[in-house]
């Protein structure tokens, strides 16, 4: 099946520093990636849609000159959480698609983001 | 505007008894609907979709248009489904947006 692959897994940063999350595609190209965030026992909430080569679409609530997203190339997405703060301490995750319309879903396993 | 109801946070249900995890959607046209699970320390996986009308692991789910539902079933549960179960919708054709529900855990009592 197909593989994405997020990194890091964890990460730790001090207040108003940068972060930035990868999200790759290992076996198949994907012309859509979605970013999520999940707060403890709730559902995931859609951040944003990122499409290749184009601008991401992000949903309402969502900051962003806050979260950075970028997709430069069809195996490659990046979630920059720009001057943490510790309300953005959440578990971001990233899934891809691998055609238009109804397609599967593949998840990355997720990062767990702690500011401090 | 698409929105995706799971009523139930947690099921319990003890090993050998049939399983039911409900799921209610609302959408304006003709929307594609998945059940993702998520296993203990393990990434969100496709469970199944409704177009593939096939049985994952002893699950099934039939999409009611007319109850506007997509329950998960299973006859016999197992320990192992234990785990946080999804349901998702998605347009048919065109944009991708997906639309997860809350997530219902299904507790399997040995």
């Amino acid at each position: 099946g197909a593989v994405v692959s997020q990194h890091p897994s964890r990460v730790i940063c001090k207040s108003g520093t940068s972060v930035k999350i990868e999200c790759r595609s290992l076996d198949f190209q994907a012309t859509t990636m979605f970013w999520y965030r999940q707060f403890p026992k709730q559902s995931l909430m859609l951040m944003a849609t990122s499409n290749e080569g184009s601008k991401a679409t992000y949903e309402q609530g969502v900051e962003k000159d806050k979260f950075l997203i970028n997709h430069a190339s069809l195996t490659l997405s990046t979630l920059t959480v720009t001057s943490a703060h510790p309300e953005d301490s959440s578990f971001y995750i990233c899934s891809a698609t691998r055609q238009r319309g109804g397609a599967e879903a593949f998840f990355g396993q997720g990062t767990r983001l702690t500011v401090v | 505007a698409q929105r995706v109801t799971q009523p139930e946070k947690l099921l319990s249900v003890f090993k050998g008894a049939p399983v039911e995890l409900k799921c209610n959607y609302s959408y304006s046209g003709s929307p594609e609907l998945f059940w993702y699970v998520q296993y203990s320390r393990q990434r969100l996986q496709l469970l199944l979709r409704h177009i593939s009308r096939e049985s994952i692991k002893g699950f099934t789910a039939d999409l009611n248009k007319g109850e506007t539902s997509f329950h998960l079933k299973k006859p016999f549960a197992q320990e192992e489904d234990s785990a946080m179960y999804y349901c998702a919708l998605t347009p048919s054709g065109g944009y991708q947006k997906v639309t997860f529900g809350i997530g219902t855990k299904l507790q399997v009592i040995p």
